[in-house]
């Protein structure tokens, strides 16, 4: 399995500020995901990042509010711009192992948004 | 659209009952099935299922995949108030086998 950290782990954030949230991996792999779980639901994913390229963001999701860059195969960031209360959630990247296709999620980060 | 739904939503048992938890699935391009166990934030892999019919065990734990009824089943013996969590299940689609999750099984086992 891959080792995958996430910085912060918790921010309590004000309206119409913005969050970079970091995710960082112990080996390269060849696809990162971001995920959102809003409070009492599931995982949605939110887009792919692309390593060298634009992420592929998935419906209902824009460039604009969740700009992410992924500089190389083992280090990935996801913005929260402009933030509302309704952006409270947990934020979480994932990535595909390569040789088994198993996903594995980094530890999170709680965000709040007052 | 890829559609994966679990139940019960919830369920509630007293320590050492056994528990079956459900996956139902339908995916285009179908690949695997996994199963993940949710306490805090992060979920925690506990199987990839890509064949009918093989069991995959760890410890309490097991799970089997039905490629022909699309489902899946998750059993927890002898359970544990440590086994409390929400239990997903989450099928890759799409061409970067990104998840698409159920709604989650909310377990509570009780001393």
């Amino acid at each position: 399995s891959a080792v995958i950290s996430q910085k912060p782990s918790r921010d309590i954030c004000q309206r119409g500020t913005s969050l970079t949230i970091q995710c960082q991996v112990d080996s390269q792999v060849t696809m990162m995901f971001w995920y959102r779980q809003q409070p009492g639901q599931s995982l949605t994913l939110i887009a792919t990042a692309n390593q060298g390229s634009e992420a592929t963001y998935e419906s209902g999701f824009v460039i604009d509010k969740f700009p992410i860059s992924r500089p190389n195969l083992t280090f990935s960031t996801l913005t929260v711009s402009n933030m509302s209360p309704e952006d409270s959630s947990i934020y979480l990247c994932s990535v595909l192992h390569r040789g088994n296709y198993e996903q594995y999620f980094g530890p999170g980060t709680r965000l709040t948004v007052t | 659209e890829d559609k994966v739904v679990q139940s019960p939503l919830s369920l509630v048992v007293h320590e050492g009952d056994t528990v079956t938890l459900n996956c139902s699935y339908e995916v285009t391009n179908f690949r695997s099935l996994l199963w993940y166990k949710q306490e805090k934030k992060a979920p925690t892999f506990l199987f990839m299922l890509t064949s009918s019919g093989i069991e995959k065990k760890s410890g309490r734990l097991s799970s089997i995949l039905d490629k022909k009824e699309l489902f899946s089943i998750l059993n927890i013996t002898a359970t544990q108030t440590g086994d409390s969590a929400v239990y997903l299940c989450a099928a890759p689609s799409g061409s970067a086998r990104q998840l698409t999750f159920g709604s989650g099984t909310q377990l509570t086992v009780l001393p």
